[in-house]
């Protein structure tokens, strides 16, 4: 596509239900990163993908939180057992190229805000 | 630990004034740095960013910014605002290659008649 593709824009989950965001990087763009945006603040690293590996998980805030990209596109973000404190935006990016790969722009999403009751 | 520091929380200016967001970064080494602009909902835009090179960037929609490796600052300037630029901008740092970008929380730009 010609951009990042994030569904849902909108979540409501109940507190302690399991949630799945997904993330449809830019066509042929290596890596893939998440970030976390909670209210009036600027969005956080939470992991990044090269390809299908997973390099860097250091900004995932528990382990509820679970990432993947199986076959080095697609991505998806799940949260188990949602919290109050998990509600956010999240954003996810893309890039052309691998790490250490140069100058390189992260494009993101629209983001899908996540609310937990 | 790389960090950015955006000190206006919130800035108000008139339609066809001149603006600049300030951006201070903390980084060891020679930065990357990044403009991103955020509407409502939607998610982020670049703007401009600087690799290396020229300290002064064009980016889109009429901005730039100014690279200053002594006082650690770029910040963002617009010499005449429109009502369509109002929104929340970021600035960001990033390391030499693809690695995760360091944001500051943002300002609020509002745009008065």
């Amino acid at each position: 596509g010609a951009g990042v593709s994030q569904s849902p824009r909108y979540k409501v989950a109940k507190r302690g239900q399991d949630v799945a965001l997904r993330c449809d990087p830019i066509s042929g763009h290596v890596s893939l990163f998440w970030y976390q945006q909670a209210l009036g603040q600027g969005p956080e690293f939470l992991t990044y993908f090269q390809n299908e590996a997973q390099l860097d998980k250091s900004g995932l805030p528990s382990d509820r939180f679970f990432a993947e990209r199986p076959e080095g596109s697609v991505s998806t973000l799940k949260i188990q057992r949602t919290q109050q404190e998990d509600s956010a935006v999240y954003l996810c990016a893309s890039s052309l190229q691998k790490l250490w790969g140069g100058k390189n722009i992260q494009y993101f999403g629209a983001g899908t805000r996540l609310s937990v009751l | 630990a790389q960090s950015v520091t955006q000190p206006d929380i919130h800035i108000t200016v008139s339609e066809g004034a001149s603006l600049e967001l300030r951006c201070n970064y903390s980084y060891g080494a020679t930065p990357y740095l990044f403009w991103y602009v955020q509407s409502p909902g939607q998610g982020l835009q670049l703007l401009l960013k600087y690799f290396s090179g020229d300290t002064l960037v064009q980016g889109i929609k009429g901005f730039e910014a100014e690279f200053k490796r002594s006082q650690s600052s770029f910040n963002l300037r617009k010499p005449s605002v429109h009502w369509s630029d109002a929104a929340e901008y970021f600035c960001a740092v990033g390391a030499v290659g693809n690695t995760p970008l360091v944001f500051g929380k943002g300002t609020r730009l509002s745009v008065i008649a």
